[in-house]
């Protein structure tokens, strides 16, 4: 079966500072993997996928992330946070659905 | 780009009766449409699959006599919750994915229901 990780339940950084959320991946086969971002009481806002090609993978809102195999791992990074991307954030990978990881609060601080 | 509504946003119903939830594809076509449950501080957790046409496809301890899916056209699909019970409360979202875009699900704004 296929399934992510997030390690981290929430991740605080200063604004203006590089953030990271990290997500590790099990999968067979080719890993087709998203990271989505929710608001309170919405639902959930796309924000990049890889699914072959360049390991860094660009986004919306100013996101990337790169895919690294061997260490089977898909981290979300921003270079400089802002207050407004204090949310929560999902990592997922396609099986028949998504299947989500337990999502990371990320809290940026003014 | 792809707009995927849900209707209700906000529900609440009593204990015994039931529920219906819609999903709509405002700007494409979805042969398949997904539907969520998120419990509070949760992650999603894949309750069905619907494809248009076919009967709904649903995971592991899901019950499927409880959780009615229709998926009748290319742009909608309900849920039904069937005789809801408090413990039924819960975020339901759905996602549709375009048929010409496998890899791509695109999310409903969510429906919270309360059931009391």
């Amino acid at each position: 079966a296929q399934s992510v990780a997030q390690p981290e339940d929430q991740v605080k950084v200063a604004e203006g500072n590089p953030l990271t959320v990290k997500c590790t991946y099990s999968v067979s086969g080719n890993p087709y993997l998203f990271w989505y971002v929710q608001y309170p009481n919405r639902g959930l806002q796309f924000l990049l996928k890889y699914i072959t090609g360049d390991n860094l993978v660009k986004g919306s809102y100013g996101f990337e992330a790169e895919f690294n195999k061997s260490q089977t791992s898909f981290h979300l990074k921003k270079p400089s946070a802002l207050v407004s991307d204090s949310a929560l954030y999902f990592c997922a990978v396609r099986d028949m659905g998504l299947t989500f990881g337990s999502g990371t609060r990320l809290q940026v601080q003014p | 780009g792809a707009v995927v509504s849900q209707h209700p946003s906000r529900v609440i119903c009593k204990s015994g009766t039931s529920v219906k939830i819609e999903c709509r594809s405002l700007d494409f076509q979805a042969t398949t449409m997904f539907w969520y449950r998120q419990f509070p501080k949760q992650s999603l957790m894949l309750m069905a699959t619907s494809n248009e046409g076919s009967k709904a496809t649903y995971e592991q301890g899901v019950e499927k006599d409880k959780f009615l899916i229709n998926h009748a056209s290319l742009t909608l699909s309900t849920l039904t919750v069937t005789s809801a019970h408090p413990e039924d409360s819960s975020f339901y979202i759905c996602s549709a994915r375009a048929s010409s875009s496998y890899n791509e699900q695109f999310f409903g704004p969510g429906t919270r229901l309360t059931v009391l």
